[in-house]
């Protein structure tokens, strides 16, 4: 069965410092995967996705960026963090668009 | 572009009562349309995706309709435990896009 893994469950870090969050998926190849932050009152919120190594899309301008260095590899970095980079980040993955979307448990991000 | 909305906002039941949670589209030019659940603090865990083409989905307690011609989807919960007690997430894929946009939720709370 597939399953998907993401570190850290919580982070403190403080202003100005870099980040790296890191997906994986077990089970499957090649799927489609997605980072999403979830901020009280806003909902869900697609920051990026990825249909293959190398390949990313963003939704949204920010202070992020997203790689795919393996096929079932995510990761999310900054160089600098901002206050309003707090929130909870979401990792998903899918084996292809019409197909549902599994979610990792999340990574708790507090920017100090 | 496609708004999810999911009335109520909240929602507390005695154990046992069979309820019922709404959520709308804007746009009916949809691929499919899942429903998560999300526990407090933790990732999304997907119940049901019903595909444009169905009506609905059953899972155990759980039944998911869809009417796209009104933008409308119901989760139907029957008999309910203190352990359904969560968020719901309904979330719709739109031809032409590349994920899901999703609701704010609903949270319930199930009390013995």
């Amino acid at each position: 069965s597939q399953t998907i893994h993401q570190w850290p469950a919580t982070l403190v870090q403080p202003v100005g410092s870099p980040l790296s969050l890191e997906c994986t998926v077990e089970g499957t190849s090649n799927p489609n995967l997605y980072w999403y932050r979830q901020a009280a009152g806003r909902g869900l919120q697609l920051l990026f996705y990825s249909v293959g190594i190398g390949q990313i899309s963003s939704e949204v301008p920010q202070n992020l960026s997203a790689s795919r260095p393996q096929d079932r590899q995510f990761i999310l970095s900054s160089k600098k963090l901002l206050l309003s980079d707090s929130g909870f980040y979401l990792c998903a993955w899918s084996g292809g668009y019409n197909q549902p979307q599994h979610f990792g448990d999340g990574t708790r991000l507090s920017i100090l | 572009k496609q708004e999810v909305t999911q009335i109520p906002a909240a929602l507390s039941v005695p154990e046992g009562e069979n309820l019922v949670l709404n959520c709308s589209f804007t746009d009916s030019a949809i691929y499919n349309l899942q429903w998560f659940r999300q526990d407090p603090g933790k990732g999304l865990t997907s119940l049901l995706l019903i595909q444009s083409s169905q009506r609905e989905q059953t899972s155990g307690r759980l039944n998911a309709s869809l009417d796209k011609s009104s933008g409308r989807s119901t989760l139907y919960i029957a008999a309910s435990q203190p352990g359904d007690s969560a968020t719901y997430l309904c979330a719709v894929w739109n031809s032409g896009y590349s994920t899901l946009t999703f609701g704010k939720g609903t949270m319930l709370l199930v009390s013995p």
